[in-house]
């Protein structure tokens, strides 16, 4: 257990939906990264961030976004759905922004699109 | 460029054999980490092993090693005495402590599969 904990676990909407993701990251940690990983893409990074801050972009479409509130926690919204947006998503967590450590990843939210 | 370089989207090992899973990497940082993770058919990312870029040392945790060659710009994954549950997808990945956003840049990742 990484003590990141992603609800919900699976989801199942259609096109055109819209549906939040949530993670809440371990106990201390600062940071939350987001990631998607779809079966033609891999593992790409969406967003970052720091203590309620966004630090950094990855390719992040425009009907998503995302953020961190005052606890901590944070939430992914993805609009407008399309097929394609189909994918496991991961959130992961470290203590700071910065450093060569380890990222502590959550069981991943699996989105559905029909 | 690909930061993270895996050639081999799948690969096949017997039982009890040791195994390598190749990653190359590409970075001016000096300072960086380099990580692998097993992701098994239930989904979840398993951290696995972790060797910083100023270790003089090769990583090694249970059965797992990183042949770290550091002017070759490699960090191989090696499996000892592979077994059934080893059979997963494995990803290497790369965290630059000079990048913007620090984030983990991951590889396209590797099938192993284990026979009996």
């Amino acid at each position: 257990d990484s003590g990141v904990t992603q609800t919900p676990k699976h989801l199942i909407t259609a096109t055109g939906q819209r549906v939040t993701l949530r993670c809440s990251p371990r106990s201390g940690d600062l940071s939350v990264y987001w990631y998607q990983q779809s079966l033609d893409q891999g593992l790409q990074f969406l967003i970052q961030y720091y203590n309620g801050e966004e630090r950094a972009k990855g390719n992040i479409l425009e009907r998503f976004s995302a953020q961190q509130f005052p606890d901590l926690h944070s939430e992914l919204n993805l609009s407008s759905l399309e097929l394609g947006d189909s994918a496991l998503y991961f959130c992961a967590s470290s203590p700071q922004a910065g450093g060569t450590g380890e990222l502590f990843f959550g069981e991943g939210s699996r989105l559905t699109v029909l | 460029a690909q930061k993270i370089t895996q050639t081999q989207p799948g690969m096949f090992v017997q039982e009890k054999e040791a195994v390598t899973l190749d990653c190359t990497y590409d970075t001016s940082d000096p300072s960086y980490g380099l990580f692998w993770y097993k992701q098994p058919s239930s989904g979840e990312m398993i951290f696995l092993i972790y060797q910083g870029s100023y270790d003089q040392q090769n990583a090694t945790e249970g059965r797992y090693s990183l042949n770290f060659q550091k002017a070759r710009k490699s960090a191989n994954l090696v499996i000892s005495a592979s077994q059934l549950g080893d059979s997963a997808m494995y990803f290497c990945a790369m965290r630059e402590v000079n990048n913007a956003g620090n984030m983990l840049t991951f590889g396209g990742g590797t099938r192993l599969m284990v026979k009996p």
